[in-house]
């Protein structure tokens, strides 16, 4: 069973522009979320989306947003980059839309200079 | 909103050794709360996890406590070894309808050979 799958893996962009980070989830799982990682923040949820619905939302500003697609994959979105974007942004899978098992993906790991 | 405290945040131990990562949380309606680890440049991935009617599990050399009364729970790792080696996140699930996850802010465990 395939894993995980995002990209890009490593991107450059510079301030004011924007991103768009693509998530695959593992076959047959519905929930997918996304994180925001960065070095002594630890893991910081964005948003969840399960069956193309935006579920939960984290404390993240409007310039973050994502979408599911009717296959499950999902997109998430960064406008108006700011310096403070630059991280390791991992999207996870989950089988059921409870608690369990997150499933993650390598991540793609965002440079804004 | 749940709040998770982990501590310490650098642990280092000589093989064969004991481990113990604490963290707290805040929202008494949390209800589960998964371990994971993340070796350097790989995804995080679930070693345990335990729910709010259990107050221990084992799963070889890691185990898990939860105390609901003190609201903290606990990681384990005896006879460490150098694999060991990786960063440790504790996260809670807080109930009602909000499958948002809370992650502690990581510990960095270092298995001296």
């Amino acid at each position: 069973k395939a894993g995980v799958t995002q990209t890009p893996r490593y991107l450059i962009k510079t301030r004011g522009q924007q991103v768009t980070l693509s998530c695959s989830p593992i076959s047959g799982h519905r929930s997918v979320s996304w994180y925001q990682q960065t070095p002594g923040q630890g893991l910081q949820f964005l948003f969840e989306y399960f069956s193309e619905t935006q579920r939960n939302k984290g404390n993240f500003p409007g310039r973050f947003s994502g979408r599911q697609f009717s296959n499950s994959r999902s997109e998430m979105n960064v406008s108006t980059l700011e310096l403070g974007d630059s991280a390791l942004y991992l999207c996870a899978s989950s089988g059921t839309q409870n608690t369990g098992e997150l499933f993650f993906g390598e991540g793609s790991r965002l440079t804004v200079l | 909103g749940e709040n998770v405290e982990q501590h310490p945040s650098t642990l280092s131990v000589q093989e064969g050794d004991s481990a113990v990562i604490k963290c707290t949380y805040s929202d008494s309606a949390s209800n589960y709360f998964p371990w994971y680890k993340q070796e350097l440049g790989k995804r995080p991935q679930l070693i345990i996890d335990i729910r709010s009617n259990v107050g221990e599990k084992k799963d070889q050399r890691i185990a898990v406590t939860l105390n609901k009364t003190a609201k903290h729970f606990s990681l384990h790792i005896t006879e460490t070894q150098p694999e060991d080696s990786a960063v440790y996140f504790c996260a809670a699930y807080a109930s009602g309808g909000s499958y948002i996850p809370t992650f502690g802010r990581g510990t960095s465990l270092i298995v001296h050979p």
